[in-house]
């Protein structure tokens, strides 16, 4: 079992839809949550990062956690064209940072 | 906010040469930098961690005499691809966070194509 899973997609919405991004996890030794955004041959830009659980929110973007159930969630509200690209989560706690598959979003007009 | 800067964004090299990419973080030390391989629509993979003033850790699978890293200053370590060979070729990132945050919270850098011919 890999230590972070996620959906590789990819995702296709309309333009204004709400999108849900998720990842899982086994390590319950994982305390920081983040996001990053990644356009096709671009570095990963850090979008959010949680620090244990519970919510964050900026502007569109809200950041969920969960580590009971050891799941996280990125919502994106009125998804524009802009946002098409790859999403990855990723997870440190032993001073090492995984990340997940990434998940692919396409907003079309 | 924090900042890494990668060089060179683009590089194409022979076969058999060595090619060196450097990370800088520019407003922030780095005690601990992290390299990242990425294949065309796959996620990064940890190559190996550089610390500052000591030899690099490298994951399991990723050859240490093939890809040098050297942490010489707080603000800059360098990869360098040795004896290159086309299945060197891909997307390399570093990132960095500043020290103490260890692995946490990390900022990357824009990466750096690399061709091998």
């Amino acid at each position: 079992q890999k230590e972070v899973e996620q959906d590789p997609g990819p995702l296709s919405v309309p333009e204004g839809a709400i999108v849900s991004l998720n990842c899982t996890y086994s390590n319950s030794a994982f305390q920081y949550f983040m996001w990053y955004r990644q356009y096709s041959r671009k570095g990963p830009e850090l979008l959010m990062y949680t620090y244990s659980s519970g919510n964050k929110e900026d502007g569109r973007f809200t950041a969920q956690v969960d580590k009971s159930s050891k799941y996280i969630s990125l919502f994106i509200r009125d998804s524009q064209p802009s946002d098409s690209a790859t999403y990855l989560c990723a997870m440190s706690g032993y001073n090492k940072l995984i990340f997940g598959a990434g998940t692919r979003l396409a907003v079309h007009p | 906010g924090a900042v890494v800067s990668q060089h060179p964004s683009w590089v194409i090299c022979k076969s058999g040469t060595s090619v060196k990419i450097e990370c800088r973080s520019l407003d922030f030390q780095a005690t601990t930098m992290f390299w990242y391989r990425q294949f065309p629509k796959q996620s990064l993979m940890l190559m190996a961690t550089s610390n500052e003033g000591s030899k690099a850790t490298y994951e399991q699978g990723v050859e240490k005499d093939k890809f040098l890293i050297n942490h010489a200053s707080l603000t800059l370590s360098t990869l360098t691809v040795t004896s290159a060979h086309p299945e060197d070729s891909s997307f390399y990132i570093c990132s960095a966070g500043p020290t103490g945050a260890g692995a946490n919270v990390l900022t990357f850098g824009a990466g750096s194509r690399l061709t091998v011919l």
